[in-house]
């Protein structure tokens, strides 16, 4: 398995809060993007990162922030919590871009926001 | 906006019985991939198809990528308790550089 680490596994807050979540891999891999599972929608792209401070909006980014300051470590940030942002996220990482690399994925963190 | 569509969305069968799942999209796929999810984990992928027309096995799953790269299809031979889980198929198309997941089709294998 692909060394992926996300924290917390699972998280409840309430409405109007800061909530950070941390992606942290182990293979050095240059691509990270953060995903966000809900039913009858699938996985759906947030933010991904192609490089350490180089990031890029995904087909849903209104309400998220992310940064990487280091390789390892990928940090997606909801600066102020709604109840439409309870998900399961996903972070991913691949060696190279989208178009035709395999992605490996994290184990998830299941986010309910009250 | 939904660009894959996966069919059937929930699929129960019983053990060693064959299956089909589809992926389907209105626009080109510039690659596409399969692959699984069991509950509380992540996908783990399975193939990665970028050919028209290719066709690559893995075991007891056969997966087909259409001529005009616009559709995938998963058969599952002589099913087995262990291939439930949710199969998702995800892709780029040749305009834009978004990657896309469907929603996935659910399958439980009866023993």
């Amino acid at each position: 398995d692909a060394g992926i680490t996300q924290s917390p596994r699972h998280k409840v807050t309430e409405t109007g809060t800061p909530v950070t979540l941390r992606c942290h891999q182990t293979e050095n891999h240059r691509y990270m993007y953060w995903y966000r599972q809900d039913p009858g929608h699938g996985l759906r792209l947030i933010h991904y990162s192609y490089g350490v401070k180089d990031t890029d909006k995904g087909e849903v980014s209104d309400g998220y922030s992310v940064s990487r300051s280091k390789t390892e470590d990928f940090l997606l940030t909801l600066e102020s919590a709604t109840s439409s942002q309870t998900s399961v996220y996903f972070c991913a990482i691949s060696e190279g871009g989208l178009r035709d690399q395999p992605q490996h994925f994290g184990d998830g963190t299941r986010l309910s926001i009250l | 906006t939904q660009l894959l569509e996966q069919s059937p969305q929930f699929l129960s069968i019983q053990e060693g019985e064959n299956l089909t799942v589809y992926c389907n999209s209105s626009s080109v796929f510039s690659s596409l991939q399969w692959y699984r999810q069991e509950p509380g984990e992540g996908p783990v992928l399975l193939v990665t198809v970028v050919t028209g027309g290719e066709v690559k096995k893995l075991k007891r799953l056969t997966f087909q990528f259409g001529d005009a790269r616009k559709d995938s299809s998963l058969h599952i031979t002589a099913a087995q308790p262990g291939d439930t889980g949710l199969y998702l198929c995800a892709g780029t198309f040749n305009t834009g550089n978004q990657f896309y997941f469907g929603t996935g089709t659910s399958l439980t294998v009866i023993p």
